[in-house]
């Protein structure tokens, strides 16, 4: 049982180029998240899906994409990368009988160069 | 939609004594209230949570208290310990079918 998987852990891109942040989960959480984290402005909620073939905008979803063909996986598309995309990401899951309870994957640390 | 504030943004605090760290938020149809604690380099992990149906909950050196008229709530931790050091979330649940919205985190450091 590996929880929450996120790949890969660390990635520069160079402005403009695209890349897709990987998240696994092997729980059976039907509930997926994305947020990004900058220093000192806490967790920011990207994307989320209650479910397969279901994704919702969250707070900060300009640039990014998301898709959920699987209940296991939900990754995040960046199409076109800016400085401003600098910073950590992660992935959580959580099962709809405890939807607050979120199990976090490892982070993603994102430089855009 | 939600909004959460979280006070203050670092504490630092001597090995033993107590730390209180509050927040508020907007929504009064939230009813949970999750806390998170991170440490460095780290993914955050949940600590203790609460229900807006109750207004204090205990685990053990930590509680959460929980203000609902008011629209806030507060972490307790006493007789800090050095590995209690970490970044801490508090962040507010809605309903089914939307997400955490956390507040900004607290960094607590606790010296020896």
């Amino acid at each position: 049982n590996a929880g929450v998987t996120q790949t890969p852990k660390f990635r520069i891109l160079k402005i403009g180029q695209s890349m897709t942040l990987q998240c696994t989960q092997d729980m059976n959480h039907n509930y997926m998240y994305w947020y990004r984290q900058d220093p000192g402005m806490g967790l920011k909620l990207i994307y989320y899906s209650v479910g397969a073939g279901i994704t919702d905008k969250g707070e900060v979803p300009n640039g990014y994409n998301v898709s959920r063909s699987t209940t296991e996986d939900f990754p995040l598309r960046l199409e076109l990368a800016a400085p401003s995309q600098t910073s950590v990401y992660f992935c959580a899951s959580s099962h709809s009988d405890r939807p607050y309870g979120y199990t976090f994957g490892s982070g993603t640390r994102l430089t855009v160069v | 939609g939600e909004n959460v504030e979280q006070h203050p943004s670092t504490l630092s605090v001597q090995e033993g004594d107590s730390a209180v760290i509050k927040c508020t938020y907007s929504d009064s149809a939230s009813n949970y209230f999750p806390w998170y604690k991170q440490e460095l380099g780290k993914r955050p992990q949940l600590i203790i949570d609460i229900r807006s149906n109750v207004g204090e909950k205990k685990d053990q050196r930590i509680a959460v208290t929980l203000n609902k008229t008011a629209k806030h709530f507060s972490l307790h931790i006493t007789e800090t310990q050095p590995e209690d050091s970490a970044v801490y979330f508090c962040a507010a649940w809605r309903q089914a079918g939307t997400a955490l919205i956390f507040g900004k985190g607290t960094t607590l450091s606790v010296s020896s």
